[in-house]
């Protein structure tokens, strides 16, 4: 099956510059890849997500960009804000389960 | 539309009983999710539903988990009898359809096994 992994576990950043995570997938035939966000105590909402037919996606200051070859997938944020501060987490299927990366906490500091 | 029910939203038990955690999925989402969610940790997924048929348990620790999705619309998760590491978030999500579809989650039930 599937196995995704995430780096770094733990972010921090100053408020207003920008945060990237990554992530890294097995599964060649994986051809979605939803990332999302988890305030602490909350549910995990998508904030966005990429299929395998495209390189890049971005809504407003969040980028999602899709590497086939390398396998891999990673998240931009751009002008991060105090309220940016959660857990992401990425995600990649195969037209089968959906398997979770092990999390980043990400922290703005103001 | 409304989002995915869950309840309880917190249980405390003791090792060796047994719990139950009911979810009701979006209106129309014929996908249903289990995945246990232990802290500082991603989701694992538990079990997946399409309509009332298993799509995948294979994470699923059958000795002592069971899950139900009864007219492909609710479903209960049982654990029993429970132990230590079973403390977790319980999190149910559904989606509109099977494959590459965005997962709706739940609140979540947290259980700590004492």
């Amino acid at each position: 099956g599937e196995n995704v992994e995430q780096h770094p576990s733990t972010l921090s950043v100053q408020e207003g510059d920008s945060a990237v995570i990554k992530c890294t997938y097995s599964d060649s035939a994986s051809n979605y890849f939803p990332w999302y966000k988890q305030e602490l105590g909350k549910r995990p909402q998508l904030i966005i997500d990429i299929r395998s037919n495209v390189g890049e996606k971005k809504d407003q200051r969040i980028a999602v960009t899709l590497n086939k070859t390398a396998k891999h997938f990673s998240l931009h944020i751009t002008e991060t804000q105090p309220e940016d501060s959660a857990v992401y987490f990425c995600a990649g299927t195969n037209n089968n389960d959906m398997r979770f990366g092990a999390g980043t906490r990400l922290t703005v500091k103001p | 539309e409304a989002g995915v029910a869950q309840s309880p939203r917190y249980k405390i038990i003791e090792k060796r009983q047994s719990v139950a955690f009911w979810c009701n999925p979006i209106s129309g989402h014929a996908t249903l999710y289990w995945y246990q969610q232990i802290l500082g940790q991603g989701p694992k997924l538990l079990i997946q539903f399409q309509n009332n048929g298993v799509v995948d348990d294979s994470q699923l620790p059958k000795d002592r988990f069971s899950a139900e999705r009864l007219k492909g619309v609710d479903s209960t998760l049982k654990i029993q009898p429970a132990k230590l590491e079973d403390s977790a978030v319980y999190l149910c999500a559904s989606s509109l359809r099977q494959y590459n579809s965005p997962l709706h989650f739940g609140n979540g039930t947290r259980l700590t096994v004492t």
